[in-house]
């Protein structure tokens, strides 16, 4: 199963919104409501920000949203700032085998 | 806290046996599984393999089954990936990360990683 697909990049300015969209087939994003998104600062370990498509964990704020619509997810990020300045993975419960299959990332770059 | 402490980064060459760990500690290992999550320099991150921390249950990516093997010492709360011949393409940064004990769970909390360097 292929990875899930991603833009490469996305930019924005301070206090602009962002979305970056993550694409899959019916068999993982368009059959399953499991989609997370994580973010990765450079040097440092994956952090949860996003999971079931829309849901917060504890302490994220909620400038970060998700959604999906058939086979793509979304994850916004509204009122961007510096520290949001990270890569971005999607990823999709795909089965029992094959329990997470992970996007090809992006890179936002805060302008 | 939560901690998912992990052992430090290796060296070594093509064909050695290799095994990283990963312990866990301030929250109820009942109630979660332990995956291991790679990133190959530069790369995007991809599943390795899924652990239950209290039965014998495990789950292998198909992309590297036959490759590297996923176990436990339940009475330290420890996870394990193991490889026994390895390749220069196994040098990657090895993540362990916990997740619920409910299917389709995310990865909630992640260890700082384990950097695997193979090289003649």
């Amino acid at each position: 199963q292929s990875a899930l697909t991603q833009p490469r990049s996305v930019s924005g300015s301070p206090g602009q919104s962002v979305t970056i969209s993550c694409t899959g087939t019916s068999s993982d994003v368009g059959r399953y409501n499991s989609v997370s998104w994580y973010q990765q600062h450079p040097g440092k370990a994956p952090k949860l920000i996003i999971y079931d498509v829309d849901k917060w964990p504890s302490g994220v704020p909620d400038r970060f949203s998700g959604s999906k619509s058939g086979n793509t997810a979304s994850l916004t990020i509204s009122g961007l700032q510096a520290e949001d300045e990270a890569d971005y993975y999607c990823c999709s419960y795909a089965g029992t085998y094959i329990p997470y299959l992970f996007g090809t990332g992006t890179n936002v770059a805060v302008l | 806290e939560v901690q998912l402490e992990q052992s430090g980064a290796e060296v070594k060459k093509p064909g050695e046996s290799l095994k990283i760990s990963c312990t866990n500690s301030g929250y109820s290992v009942n109630n979660y599984w332990l995956g291991w999550v790679r990133q190959m320099p530069g790369k995007g991150l991809e599943w390795v393999a899924l652990i239950s921390l209290v039965g014998s249950d495990t789950r292998v990516s198909p992309s590297f089954e036959g490759r590297v093997t996923i176990s436990a010492d339940h009475s330290i709360s420890t996870a394990y990936l193991q490889w026994s011949s390895l390749r220069v393409s196994d040098t990657a940064m090895y993540y362990c990360a916990r997740r619920p004990a409910i299917t389709a769970s995310p990865f909630d909390s992640w260890g700082h990683g384990t950097l695997v360097t193979v090289s003649s």
